[in-house]
């Protein structure tokens, strides 16, 4: 099983739908969570950081599930603009180091 | 703003060729990071960086190595280029304190073609 697993889309979605993302986590000492956005051939952007049940900014929800290792991340009222591929994040704890694993992505298609 | 910048956008190199790829940062950040991503795959870290002089291996460090001279810098090498290390490099930095909380900033990639 992945550290991070994602459900790769796409998800085709038309503009001001409502649209959810699940992730589930396998290292049930994760403390932090992050979501970044990574469009077409660009670097991955942090979008959100989840620290305890969730967190909300605008249009965006993330929110945690500790028992059942998951995250999820809602985007309400889509833009154009939101199409690009969402990553799921969790901190992994390795010999003394902290490491961030990514996951694969999900992509999203909103059109008009 | 945090600003990683990666030496080259776009590299073509051949089979057997020593590749370096540069990363710099301005925001004296102590953690810095090497990952390939390829589809389906997402991406995977290949060695990082503590600090000067400091480095360890991440997932896939097999056919590479880097290097920490100064803080702000810190490079990728392949030894010997092969084919299947045909990919996008992301290089990132993150600062030290917060451990786990903090989030890594990007550059913006080196799409590298090893023919």
């Amino acid at each position: 099983r992945k550290e991070v697993e994602q459900d790769p889309g796409p998800f085709n979605v038309p503009e001001g739908a409502t649209v959810a993302f699940n992730c589930t986590y396998s290292n049930s000492a994760s403390q932090s969570f992050f979501w970044y956005r990574q469009d077409c051939r660009k670097e991955p952007k942090l979008l959100m950081s989840v620290y305890s049940s969730g967190n909300e900014d605008g249009r965006f929800t993330a929110q945690l599930n500790r028992a059942s290792q998951y995250i999820s991340l809602l985007i309400r009222d889509s833009k154009l603009s939101d199409s690009a591929t969402y990553l799921c994040v969790v901190p992994r704890r390795t010999g003394g180091y902290n490491k961030l694993i990514f996951g694969a992505g999900t992509r999203l298609a909103v059109h008009p | 703003d945090v600003k990683v910048t990666q030496s080259s956008r776009y590299l073509v190199k051949r089979t057997g060729e020593k590749v370096f790829l540069e990363c710099v940062q301005d925001m004296d950040h102590e953690n810095m990071f090497w990952y390939r991503q390829d589809p389906g795959l997402g991406l995977r870290l290949i060695y990082f960086s503590y600090d000067v002089k400091m480095k360890e291996k991440g997932d896939i460090p097999e056919g590479y190595s880097v290097s920490r001279e100064k803080k702000e810098r810190f490079s990728l090498i392949l030894e010997s280029a092969s084919t299947n290390q045909t990919s996008m490099y992301l290089c990132a930095s993150s600062p030290r304190e917060g451990g786990n909380n903090q989030p890594q900033h990007f550059g913006d990639g080196t799409r590298l073609s090893i023919l």
